[in-house]
């Protein structure tokens, strides 16, 4: 246990809708990312964060955006959230050799 | 960018060995992670792997060939709970540094 949680666990929402999801870390790591897992293309990267008030996109970046506004807090959102967005949402933190995966937000966009 | 294939399903039987390959093309190399995912879990970290060579932590092994862009992740006396989705991930060398992650191999332990 890396002392990375994520909030909500799940969450069942309706297309168009706003969505927020928060990882939160107790160990003061400087990188935090946000992935996607879904079936037949594995952990996809949606932004990352190198620290505070710094993020970067990933290989799959729209309709995402991110914010840091503490070390150890890190939050997406989806703007409109659409049925393509519905996944597994993992969050990570660590150093540049090591990530710590969240336990993942399971999302339903309806 | 990187092209990393890894097979996507294997099975195998308790008690045995098995191994899981991970072939990648990049424009730069830096390392190669291996990481398990049970179902319905976050993955967790088996190894890094930077130089050439076979790395041994317990029952599992990593082995790396940077010329050849390959590796494989060597399970020993496979119990049930090593049932689970293992995941290669490459890390470039320079930009970002973040790993990109392959598929996945499901690999399926039966008594």
């Amino acid at each position: 246990d890396a002392g990375i949680t994520q909030s909500p666990r799940h969450k069942v929402t309706e297309t168009g809708t706003p969505v927020t999801l928060r990882c939160h870390q107790t160990e003061n790591h400087r990188y935090m990312y946000w992935y996607r897992q879904d079936p037949g293309h594995g952990l996809r990267l949606i932004h990352y964060s190198y620290g505070v008030k710094d993020t970067d996109k990933g290989e799959v970046s729209d309709g995402y955006s991110v914010s840091r506004s503490k070390t150890e807090d890190f939050l997406l959102t989806l703007e409109s959230a659409t049925s393509s967005q519905t996944s597994v949402y993992f969050c990570a933190a660590g150093t540049s050799d090591e990530q710590f995966f969240g336990p993942g937000t399971r999302l339903t966009v309806l | 960018g990187q092209n990393i294939d890894q097979p996507t399903e294997m099975t195998a039987t308790e008690g045995a060995i098995v191994q899981i390959n991970c072939t990648y093309q990049t424009s730069g190399f830096n390392g190669l992670f291996w990481y398990q995912q049970h179902a319905g879990e976050a993955p967790t970290f088996l190894s890094y792997n930077v130089l050439d060579g076979l790395e041994e932590k317990g029952r599992f092994s990593s082995f790396l060939s940077r010329s050849k862009g390959y590796s494989y992740l060597l399970l020993k006396e496979l119990q049930m709970k090593d049932s689970a989705s293992y995941l290669c991930a490459v890390r470039p060398l320079g930009g970002s540094y973040i790993p990109t992650f392959g598929r996945g191999t499901s690999l399926i332990v039966h008594p």
